[in-house]
């Protein structure tokens, strides 16, 4: 079936530290979204990026969709970016179903 | 504020009863997505509406169902409820069918 990997499931970080998050998924997409789940449940549009490069103050992403994954960077982490990242696929052949990965939980130490 | 409201923020209810579960989408979008999100099965996809109709059916039991209405905003109806459906219930919306969805601040159901 249509799979969504991401990895790591869990990371602990040193405040300032640099990090990145990866997303596999089994076929072409159609949309591809980043988010984060804040402490509060909260869940925050990062990226919309079914393709290319964004970036977005210390965060920016990358999808290689002819490779089948995408890619998060956190530059110089701040205790405020603790939470659950998500990425969030809608593939060609889902018929518009939206999967989302199971997460990776970063939690940033001062 | 993603624009998208959501309520109540919090329901408590006994097993087998029916509750209603209300969506605002933001301004100007069209489609409304339902998601759940529970600590066993992650966040998963119920169902997508545009503009009125339904358009993509993901992981909902029959004991759910879900109408958008002419204003747009949308419900979820949750009957004969068990303990396992105890989670935290999102909507979002989006302009059209293929773009970036903006998601409320969620429903947190406890069923007793």
């Amino acid at each position: 079936g249509i799979q969504v990997e991401q990895s790591p499931p869990d990371l602990i970080l040193q405040e300032g530290a640099n990090s990145t998050l990866r997303c596999n998924f089994s076929d072409s997409v159609n949309n591809l979204q980043w988010f984060h789940q804040n402490p509060w449940g909260q869940l925050i549009n990062l990226f919309y990026i079914p393709s290319g490069t964004k970036q977005n103050g210390r965060l920016s992403a990358t999808t290689v969709a002819t490779e089948r994954y995408s890619l998060l960077y956190i530059s110089s982490s701040q205790t405020t970016d603790s939470g659950v990242y998500f990425c969030a696929v809608v593939m060609k052949t889902s018929y518009d179903k939206v999967i989302f990965g199971p997460g990776t939980s970063l939690s940033v130490i001062p | 504020d993603s624009g998208v409201t959501q309520t109540p923020k919090h329901l408590i209810t006994a097993t087998g009863q029916r509750v209603t579960l209300r969506c605002s989408p933001r301004s100007g979008d069209l489609s409304v997505y339902w998601y759940q999100q529970s600590l066993d099965q992650g966040l998963q996809f119920l169902i997508q509406y545009y503009n009125g109709e339904e358009r993509a059916k993901g992981n909902i039991l029959e004991r759910f169902s879900a109408q958008q209405f002419p204003d747009l905003h949308s419900e979820l109806n949750l009957s004969s409820l068990e303990l396992g459906d105890s989670a935290l219930y999102f909507c979002a919306s989006s302009p059209g069918t293929s773009y970036e969805q903006y998601f409320g601040p969620g429903t947190r159901l406890t069923v007793t």
